[in-house]
C-alpha cells in the first residue's frame, strides 16, 4: 500500500516565524515529491517540488527538504506571512508514473 | 479556457438520488484525475486517465461510482444512489502526462456535493 504521511494536522505560527511541515513515505518507488498549497475554495496548486537525487530545494522563502535513506521530506516556509495561510499538501509520485499520492495536508496559521 | 474547468460548483441532492459532475481539463493534457476531498480531511485519489490507456479505477470507494472520458477530454464522475457519506468537494485535475518526473497537477475549483 503506497501512503505518504504528514503532520502536523494544523499549524500556528507567528508573522516572520519557520513553519515546518514533515511528510513520510513508505514506498521507494516514489521518485518525484511536490508540495501544493490550498487556498480556501480553490483547487490545490503547485509549490515546489523535488526529486530525490539532491537533499534540498529552495524557492524564494520556500525549501523542501528530503532524507532519502530515512524516507521523509519537509516543507520550511521562511519568514512565515499572514498570506501564506493556506492548506499545504505534500506528494508523491511513483517513478513509473501515475496517481499522485498525497499525504492528509497541514492547515496553516500565520498569525500578524 | 485557461484552467480546469468544474460543474456544477455545489450540488446538493437528497439521498438515494444520482448525481453527474463535469470536468472540462486544460486543452493538451492528456492525464486527468479525480479526487475527493472531504471535510478536514487529505485528497483521496479516486480515478485516473492517461491518454487511451485504460484508466486506474483503484481509489473509487464502491461500485456506485464510475466515471468516463470522452474523446480524451471532457470527463464526467457519476455517483449513483448517493449516500450522506458521499458530500464532498470533488476535485478534477490534468496535467500534460504522467510520466517520470512529472507530477505538476492542475486543478478546477471543485464541486462541492451536499447529500442531505
Amino acid at each position: 500500500q503506497q501512503q505518504v504521511k504528514q503532520s502536523p494536522q494544523s499549524l500556528i505560527v507567528q508573522k516572520g516565524g519557520i513553519s515546518i511541515i514533515n511528510c513520510a513515505y513508505e514506498n521507494t518507488a516514489f521518485d518525484y515529491f511536490p508540495w501544493y498549497q490550498q487556498f480556501p475554495g480553490k483547487g490545490p496548486a503547485l509549490l515546489i517540488a523535488i526529486r530525490p537525487d539532491v537533499s534540498e530545494k529552495k524557492e524564494g522563502r520556500f525549501t523542501i527538504s528530503f532524507n532519502k535513506s530515512a524516507k521523509q521530506f519537509s516543507l520550511h516556509i521562511m519568514d512565515s506571512q499572514p498570506g501564506d495561510s493556506a492548506t499545504y499538501f505534500c506528494a508523491a509520485l511513483p517513478y513509473q508514473g501515475g496517481k499522485l499520492i498525497f499525504g492528509q495536508g497541514t492547515e496553516l496559521s500565520v498569525k500578524p | 479556457g485557461a484552467g480546469v474547468s468544474q460543474s456544477p460548483s455545489n450540488k446538493v441532492t437528497e439521498k438515494g438520488k444520482d448525481v453527474e459532475l463535469r470536468c472540462d481539463p486544460i486543452s493538451g493534457h492528456t492525464a486527468l484525475y479525480w479526487y475527493r476531498q472531504s471535510l478536514g480531511q487529505g485528497l483521496e485519489f479516486l480515478i485516473y486517465f492517461q491518454g487511451n490507456s485504460a484508466p486506474d479505477k483503484s481509489g473509487l470507494p464502491s461500485d456506485r461510482f464510475s466515471a468516463e472520458r470522452t474523446g480524451g477530454s471532457v470527463s464526467t464522475l457519476t455517483i449513483q444512489r448517493t449516500q450522506q457519506e458521499d458530500s464532498a468537494v470533488y476535485l478534477c485535475a490534468s496535467s500534460v502526462f504522467s510520466g517520470q518526473g512529472t507530477g505538476e497537477l492542475f486543478f478546477g475549483e471543485g464541486s462541492r456535493l451536499t447529500v442531505l
